[in-house]
C-alpha cells in the first residue's frame, strides 16, 4: 500500500542552524501539507501546498519557515535559522483531493526536530 | 475557525472492555478524520468519516455531521489500543486543514 515517507526520522541541530525535513508524499497526490506537535501537545496546521505554491499557512508559518517541490517526488520544509521552541515533531501529510471522496489525508511516520 | 473538543481527556480501561471516545465539533465540516497516535509517535489512520458510519474490525466510527459530533468505539479492547487517539475535522471553507483535537490519552491494563 502506497504510503508518504520521511526523513530523517530524527534530526538533532544547534539553535540558529539552518535544517530541512524531507517528505515524499503518495505519488498520486496532488495535496500537500506540514504539520507539527509539540511534545505533549496536539498537532498543528503549518501550510499547505498545491500546484507549486502555498495555499494556505498558520500564523506559526512565519518567515523562518519554507517550504518547496523540488522535484517530482520530494517536498521538504526548510527551517533558516531554528529556535528552541521549534523542537517538535514535523509531519508531512498528501491527499489526492481537497474536496469530495478523496479529500482524506495520509501521515507520514514523522520527523522529530530536537534543537539545542 | 472550528474548535474541537474531545472528551474524555484520559481513559484507563481494562483488557477486554469497551470505551467510546466523543469528538465535538462547532461547526460544519467536509471532512473528519480519526488517528491513534501510537507510543513511537507515528500517526495511524483510522476512518475518514465526514459522515455516517463505518467500521473496521473492533473499531468503528458514527459522525452526526448535523449535530456535529463524532463517535469513536472500541470493542474488546487490547493493550496494542493504548495510545492517543485524535479527531480532526475539516470546516467547510476553512481550507484543506485539519483541526485536530487534544485528543483522548487511553491505557489499557492486561
Amino acid at each position: 500500500e502506497p504510503e508518504v515517507t520521511q526523513t530523517p526520522s530524527h534530526q538533532v541541530t544547534q539553535m540558529g542552524q539552518e535544517v530541512i525535513l524531507r517528505c515524499v508524499p503518495i505519488s498520486n497526490h496532488l495535496y500537500f501539507y506540514w504539520y507539527r506537535q509539540i511534545l505533549g501537545q496536539k498537532v498543528e496546521f503549518l501550510v499547505s501546498f498545491y500546484n507549486n505554491e502555498i495555499s494556505e499557512k498558520s500564523e506559526i508559518f512565519d518567515d523562518q519557515f519554507s517550504v518547496e517541490r523540488p522535484d517530482g517526488s520530494n517536498f521538504t520544509l526548510k527551517i533558516r535559522s531554528t529556535k528552541l521552541e521549534d523542537s517538535a515533531m514535523y509531519f508531512c501529510a498528501s491527499s489526492e483531493a481537497i474536496s469530495g471522496d478523496y479529500n482524506e489525508q495520509f501521515f507520514g511516520p514523522g520527523t522529530r526536530l530536537t534543537v539545542l | 475557525g472550528i474548535q474541537v473538543e474531545q472528551s474524555p481527556p484520559d481513559l484507563i480501561l481494562q483488557e477486554g472492555a469497551n470505551s467510546t471516545l466523543r469528538c465535538n465539533f462547532s461547526d460544519s465540516v467536509n471532512n473528519l478524520q480519526w488517528f491513534h497516535q501510537n507510543p513511537w509517535g507515528q500517526l495511524i489512520n483510522l476512518f475518514y468519516i465526514p459522515s455516517g458510519t463505518k467500521q473496521n474490525g473492533r473499531l468503528s466510527a458514527t459522525t452526526v455531521a448535523t449535530e456535529r459530533y463524532s463517535l469513536l468505539y472500541i470493542s474488546s479492547s487490547q493493550t496494542t489500543d493504548s495510545g492517543v487517539y485524535f479527531c480532526a475535522p475539516r470546516g467547510d471553507n476553512q481550507g484543506g486543514k485539519l483541526i485536530f483535537g487534544q485528543g483522548t490519552e487511553l491505557s489499557v491494563k492486561p
